[in-house]
């Protein structure tokens, strides 16, 4: 079992759309979680990340971390066609060295 | 800074032929990863080095090798490739795993390098 289960995709709405983006994790050691966004053909970029208990705002997206349901998610609010790429959820690298760590990826396609 | 720099792009090999990708990064990285992207299985760890001179294993390591010579440099060997490696390799580093308080565990990873073995 990984340690990082994440929904799987694909994913497709309208532009405007909320999108919520889930993960769970089992390891109530984590810290912190991190939001990887990966566009087609591209490597993995640190989104934003947030610490294991609340909330973390910036711009359009929120992620949203509950450590008694070890419930791990991100929002985007008013999707942009631009927001069309895989997100990652993941704790940091230095957690759990040796392990990939990282969720599978949900894939989302925002139409215009 | 050019950050992690993957190469070739994009390899064809034949099975059993051996090739190496090369990774090399430019912010004086301790920590540097190889990883392996396939659809429905996510990324999954080939090797990791905590600093020059020390590799170690991931979690799918039979048909690889690495070393670290220098902080800048990982390179991911095939030895003789078959089909089942044909996927999307993925350089990534970070700062040193014993941690700084600025360190956040993010990895920054390269574009890429897409292998199909025939």
């Amino acid at each position: 079992q990984k340690e990082v289960e994440q929904d799987p995709g694909p994913l497709s709405v309208p532009e405007g759309a909320i999108v919520s983006l889930n993960c769970t994790y089992s390891n109530s050691a984590f810290q912190y979680f991190m939001w990887y966004r990966q566009y087609s053909r591209k490597g993995p970029e640190l989104l934003m990340y947030t610490y294991s208990s609340g909330n973390k705002e910036d711009g359009r997206f929120t992620a949203q971390v509950d450590k008694s349901s070890k419930y791990i998610s991100l929002f985007i609010r008013d999707s942009q066609p631009s927001d069309s790429a895989t997100y990652l959820c993941a704790p940091p690298y230095n957690t759990n060295a040796g392990k990939s760590t990282f969720g599978d990826g949900t894939t989302l396609t925002v139409k215009p | 800074n050019a950050g992690v720099t993957q190469t070739p792009k994009f390899q064809v090999l034949k099975t059993g032929q051996s090739m190496t990708l090369q990774c090399a990064q430019d912010m004086n990285h301790e920590y540097m990863s190889w990883y392996r992207q396939d659809p429905g299985m996510g990324l999954r760890l080939i090797h990791y080095s905590v600093g020059a001179g020390i590799t170690d294993q991931g979690e799918v390591p039979n048909g690889y090798n690495v070393s670290r010579s220098t902080t800048e440099d990982f390179p991911l060997r095939l030895l003789s490739a078959a089909p089942s490696q044909t996927s999307v390799y993925f350089c990534a580093s970070s700062y040193s795993p014993r941690g700084r308080i600025a360190n956040t565990g993010e990895l920054f990873f390269g574009e890429g390098s897409r292998l199909t073995v025939l």
